[in-house]
């Protein structure tokens, strides 16, 4: 079935390091490719997507390559703050069931 | 509605007892999720609706879990003599098809259930 891995936490960073959340995927066909954020006491949000090989998705400074041939997806940023903490998920939709499947989650601490 | 809502936003009940949590999903969304986030793990999926059908409960963790949609819209999610272990941020997703093609999905707020 799909599964989606990601890298574990927590992840500690000072502000302006460069992030990276490691996502690998295992789906048949063609999946979409999805990074969620939870920031604290809030609810799950779309961050950026892509949907085909090469597509690049970015938001707010983060961006996140869909590599067919390495399946990964991971996620980057040149330069965290520290309103950046949260927990980050990596995610796929795939068809057939087209059911959205999660990664475990990722929590990323930014320190001053 | 304008986002995905989910009610009651917190639930302390007693062990043993049964409790039904509510989805309301986006206007016009086919497709409905639900997802269990227990503390400091990830998301457990637990089921799928398209439209009033199930395709996947796969995740249910027992039959003391159900759920339904009616109308294809409001979901409903029942636990039945709820266990300490249900614990847990139940949360609520829809998506829409677009081009017979499942769009991203968005998120409810969720709802805190707590077994006492």
């Amino acid at each position: 079935g799909d599964s989606v891995t990601q890298m574990e936490g927590p992840v500690t960073l000072s502000e302006e390091a460069f992030l990276t959340i490691n996502c690998t995927y295992t789906a048949t066909g063609y999946p979409s490719l999805f990074w969620y954020v939870q920031y604290p006491g809030e609810g799950l949000q779309l961050l950026l997507k892509a949907t085909k090989a090469d597509d690049k998705g970015s938001n707010k400074g983060f961006e996140a390559t869909y590599r067919k041939e390495t399946t990964s997806f991971h996620l980057e940023k040149g330069s965290v703050q520290v309103s950046d903490s949260a927990v980050y998920f990596c995610a796929l939709l795939s068809g057939g069931y087209q059911k959205v499947t999660f990664g475990t989650g990722t929590k990323l601490q930014v320190i001053p | 509605g304008a986002g995905v809502s989910q009610s009651p936003s917190n639930k302390v009940t007693e062990k043993g007892k049964d409790v039904e949590l509510r989805c309301d999903p986006i206007s016009g969304h086919t497709a409905l999720y639900w997802y269990r986030q227990s503390l400091g793990q990830g998301l457990e999926f637990l089921i799928y609706f398209q439209g009033n059908s199930a395709p996947d409960k796969s995740g249910l963790p027992s039959d003391r879990f159900s759920a339904e949609r009616t109308g294809g819209s409001v979901s409903t999610l029942t636990i039945q003599r709820t266990q300490q272990e249900d614990s847990a941020v139940y949360l609520c997703a829809s998506s829409l098809i677009v081009a017979r093609e499942l769009t991203e999905a968005f998120f409810g707020q969720g709802t805190r259930l707590t077994v006492v």
